[in-house]
């Protein structure tokens, strides 16, 4: 049973430049989220995808969309760089849209905006 | 508006001294609290879930239990090991989202 894997590890970007991020979720897993964990805080909720679909999102702005993949792999875009975007993005993945269930994190991309 | 506050921010303990962690919350529906475990360069690894006043889990040197109000992370005993940052977290029923609402965490350090 493979783990939930991320790509790249490590990301610098120029503000106003978009970036795109990637996660394979864990065999088996057909749920995804997103979460952005600043230097010192707790992870905030970005969105969810479930089936491919959108089904739950976080106080984030349109310029951070996804997408989930038919082999429930997922990716993160953010359009239009901001120095505040500067984080750490965690990818989730679990096997029934995350109600009651615990979350499979991966080890993240740290991304830097200058 | 939904709020959880982790105290204490930080925590050095003396390798065997037992101590407590506290997660008091405000949300408008409890669907369940989580306990989560974050090495430094690492994400969350999964240690526990509550659902409802009274309920306590346990795994190896740490304990969880839940009330009305807040949740305790008890950990016995401590070893080097257990030092990371510990997260808590709730999801609310209800909403449209079903992600989590996490606290800021207690950075935990354990010497030998």
């Amino acid at each position: 049973e493979t783990g939930v894997t991320q790509s790249p590890t490590h990301l610098i970007k120029t503000r106003g430049q978009q970036v795109t991020l990637r996660c394979s979720s864990q065999s088996g897993h057909n749920t995804v989220s997103w979460y952005q964990q600043a230097l010192g805080q707790g992870p905030q909720f970005i969105f969810q995808y479930y089936r491919e679909e959108e089904n739950g999102r976080g106080n984030f702005p349109p310029r951070f969309s996804g997408l989930q993949f038919p082999n429930y792999s997922s990716e993160l875009n953010v359009n239009a760089l901001e120095l505040d975007d500067s984080a750490l993005y965690l990818c989730a993945s679990s096997s029934n849209r995350g109600i009651y269930e615990k979350l499979f994190f991966g080890s993240g991309t740290q991304l830097s905006v200058l | 508006e939904d709020q959880v506050t982790q105290s204490p921010e930080a925590l050095r303990l003396q390798e065997g001294e037992s101590s407590s962690l506290n997660c008091s919350y405000t949300v408008s529906g409890l669907r369940g609290l989580f306990w989560y475990r974050q090495d430094p360069g690492k994400g969350p690894e999964f240690l526990f879930t509550l659902y409802s006043a009274g309920e306590e889990k346990e795994k190896e040197r740490l304990k969880a239990t839940l009330t009305k109000k807040e949740s305790f992370l008890h950990i016995t005993a401590p070893k080097p090991e257990d030092s990371a940052t510990y997260l808590c977290a709730v999801q609310i029923s209800g909403g449209g989202a079903d992600g989590l609402t996490f606290g800021k965490g207690t950075h935990l350090i354990i010497q030998p």
